[in-house]
């Protein structure tokens, strides 16, 4: 079945400095989005991507759609303590496209001030 | 509220007994989704309702997971004779039917510990 696999698993980081993770997939995918999870809260959308290749910010945040479709990446810049949560990669379950989504297996990120 | 809605947050129950976990979804919202969180792990999905068709049950880990969603609005998830592996956070999200997959909204969860 599909398996989305992040990198790392988890990330000490100081204040300022810039933080880049990574999904990768088994099979292709046409959809690949961010999400973000603070502690005690569901994830929330960061960015959605919707074509090979394609390179989209949101503020300090980066992430691009691999051209294989097999994977992506999400940087963010000049970190700040409030970046601390879990990042996790999704995409759709089936190529359809439809809302149904499969989640990797998450980044966790700590900041430290 | 203006978003999903979950109870109880948390959930403290003896192993071998059931457990029903509420969603209130956005209203308005046709897709209706169960995701299973296990400490320090990610989403795994469960369970996924869109508008009066049958529901995608193929994320159930075993027969003692049902759920159930009443039209486009509540769903409840229950959970019989409880095993301590059950213990996680259970998510629900709602979303349009016709809305890209960004526009899925999550709750805050369920808080689920069986001791």
């Amino acid at each position: 079945g599909q398996q989305l696999n992040q990198s790392p698993q988890s990330m000490f980081i100081q204040e300022g400095e810039d933080v880049s993770m990574n999904c990768t997939s088994s099979s292709i995918f046409n959809t690949w989005l961010w999400y973000k999870q603070e502690p005690g809260e569901g994830p929330v959308l960061l960015i959605a991507l919707y074509k090979a290749g394609e390179l989209t910010s949101n503020g300090r945040l980066t992430a691009q759609f691999g051209i294989t479709r097999k994977d992506s990446f999400l940087n963010i810049s000049a970190s700040i303590p409030s970046d601390v949560g879990i990042y996790f990669c999704a995409g759709p379950k089936y190529q359809t496209g439809a809302n149904n989504l499969f989640f990797g297996t998450g980044t966790r990120l700590t900041v430290i001030p | 509220g203006a978003g999903v809605s979950q109870s109880p947050s948390n959930k403290v129950t003896e192993k071998g007994k059931d457990v029903e976990l509420r969603c209130d979804p956005i209203s308005g919202h046709t897709a209706l989704y169960w995701y299973r969180q296990r400490l320090g792990q990610g989403l795994e999905f469960l369970i996924y309702f869109q508008g009066n068709s049958a529901p995608d049950k193929s994320g159930l880990p075993s027969d003692r997971f049902s759920a159930e969603r009443t039209g486009e609005s509540v769903s409840t998830l229950t959970i019989q004779r409880t095993q301590q592996e059950d213990s996680a956070v259970y998510l629900c999200a709602s979303s349009l039917w016709d809305s890209p997959e960004n526009t899925i909204y999550f709750g805050e969860g369920s808080w689920l510990t069986v001791v």
